[in-house]
């Protein structure tokens, strides 16, 4: 079964431009949440998508977006780039669970990661 | 707030030489405890997920044992090969907390031939 696959692996943007990155999950998974990781801060929850809805969302200002398509493939985009955006940026994709008549989502498998710079 | 706090920040260790890792968490309820292992320009690879106090997993070299507040990544005869960051993570069980894991800072571990 293949993994979760990130593209671009690598992207050089400068201060002011907005970027998309890309996230494929794993076949049958259908939850999607994006990190970013930096030295400083380590790895931070963006948001979380299944079945098309942002169902969660971490503490970063409204430039960062997201969102899902049916075949559960997302996108994130920051617009109006900034020299402090400059981080790994990871997604992950998980199964739903099904508790008490909620739907969670379960271990959270990772992809390669697309390394922002912003110069 | 959900916390993870692991220790040592850096761990050095000869080959065969085995130790632990820690992990304390605070949350207010736990839907799991996950260790992973990142490798340096890679994303985490998935270790092990425990529920609840008391369960224990083992994987080759790794076994991680979970209690109400902290979690052991125990580490038999390390290999060279083993050198990597290990992350430990929570997910809180909360309704409003899907998809979210809360890391803790990782612990560096090297281990010489």
């Amino acid at each position: 079964k293949a993994g979760v696959t990130q593209t671009p692996r690598y992207l050089i943007k400068t201060r002011g431009q907005q970027v998309t990155l890309s996230c494929s999950p794993i076949s049958g998974h259908r939850s999607v949440s994006w990190y970013q990781q930096t030295p400083g801060q380590g790895l931070q929850f963006l948001f979380e998508y299944f079945s098309e809805t942002q169902r969660n969302k971490g503490n970063f200002p409204g430039r960062f977006s997201g969102r899902q398509f049916s075949n559960s493939r997302s996108e994130m985009n920051v617009s109006t780039l900034e020299l402090g955006d400059s981080a790994l940026y990871l997604c992950a994709s998980s199964l739903p669970v099904s508790t008490g008549g909620t739907t969670s989502t379960d271990t959270q498998y990772f992809g390669p990661g697309t390394r922002l710079t912003v110069l | 707030e959900d916390q993870v706090t692991q220790s040592p920040e850096a761990l050095r260790l000869q080959e065969g030489e085995s130790s632990s890792l820690n992990c304390s968490y605070t949350v207010s309820g736990l839907r799991g405890l996950f260790w992973y292992r990142q490798d340096p320009g890679k994303g985490p690879e998935f270790l092990f997920t425990l529920y609840s106090a008391g369960e224990e997993k083992e994987k080759e070299r790794l076994k991680a044992t979970l209690t109400k507040k902290e979690s052991f990544l125990h580490i038999t005869a390390p290999k060279p090969e083993d050198s990597a960051t290990y992350l430990c993570a929570v997910q809180n069980a909360g309704g409003t907390s899907y998809g979210k894991l809360t890391f803790g800072q990782g612990t560096i571990l090297t281990v010489h031939p």
